[in-house]
């Protein structure tokens, strides 16, 4: 089956420009997260949704980054007034919840989105 | 807090050879611990977990891990390198709290020479 897709694969943006990037899970799966590749800092969550309750947002890094995931499916990450040290791949990753899948607990990611902020 | 410690930057083997990527973990009870492996430009790919059980794990490619509970230690193993083995290896630990996020390595590149 379709694994998790994510668009665009490659966004080259402007300081202060916004930019949107998109997750397509894995259908049926009720968890997504967005997580953050950067040179230097490896991998760090970013949001967690789980079905219909409010998201933890922990791992914002700043009140610049917000997402939304409508109807329990795609997600929207959304980075206004871009910085240059946004500059990162941005992940996307879906799971089972770890209640309904009995523990299995892993997450299948998506190829990412290069975000180069100029 | 949670974390997990991935020592070495780079791990160099010569195809044929066994292979040991090394992962740490400190976590506050019983631990889920997995492995996933990037490919150039790539997103992670799942090769491994331990939830619970047989501290020996099998997973994907022939890759195995071995869970330590007394040296806190979660090492993926290879008995035979290929050179297409050569990737970026992330050890992770799920979060404890509410969540299932996942607390990454740093990653270990992994480079098989023929």
């Amino acid at each position: 089956g379709a694994g998790v897709s994510q668009s665009p694969s490659n966004k080259v943006t402007e300081k202060g420009k916004d930019v949107e990037l998109r997750c397509d899970p894995i259908s049926g799966h009720t968890a997504l997260y967005w997580y953050r590749q950067s040179l230097g800092q490896g991998l760090e969550f970013l949001i967690y949704f789980q079905g219909n309750s409010a998201p933890d947002k922990s791992g914002l890094p700043s009140d610049r980054f917000s997402a939304e995931r409508t109807g329990g499916s795609v997600s929207t990450l959304t980075i206004q007034r871009t910085q240059q040290e946004d500059s990162a791949v941005y992940l996307c990753a879906s799971s089972l919840s770890g209640v309904v899948a009995g523990g299995s607990y892993e997450q299948y990611f998506g190829p990412g989105t290069r975000l180069t902020v100029t | 807090a949670q974390s997990v410690a991935q020592p070495e930057d780079q791990v160099n083997v010569a195809e044929g050879n066994p292979l040991t990527v090394k992962c740490t973990y400190s976590v506050s009870g019983n631990p889920y611990l997995f492995w996933y492996v990037q490919y150039p430009n790539r997103g992670l790919q799942f090769l491994l977990k331990y939830i619970t059980g047989d501290n020996l794990v099998k997973g994907s490619y022939g890759f195995e891990a071995e869970f330590n509970k007394s040296q806190t230690s979660f090492h993926l193993k290879k008995p035979s390198a290929l050179v297409s083995d050569s990737a970026l290896y992330f050890c992770a630990v799920r979060d404890m709290g509410n969540t299932d996020k996942l607390i990454f390595g740093t990653g270990t590149r992994l480079q098989v020479f023929p």
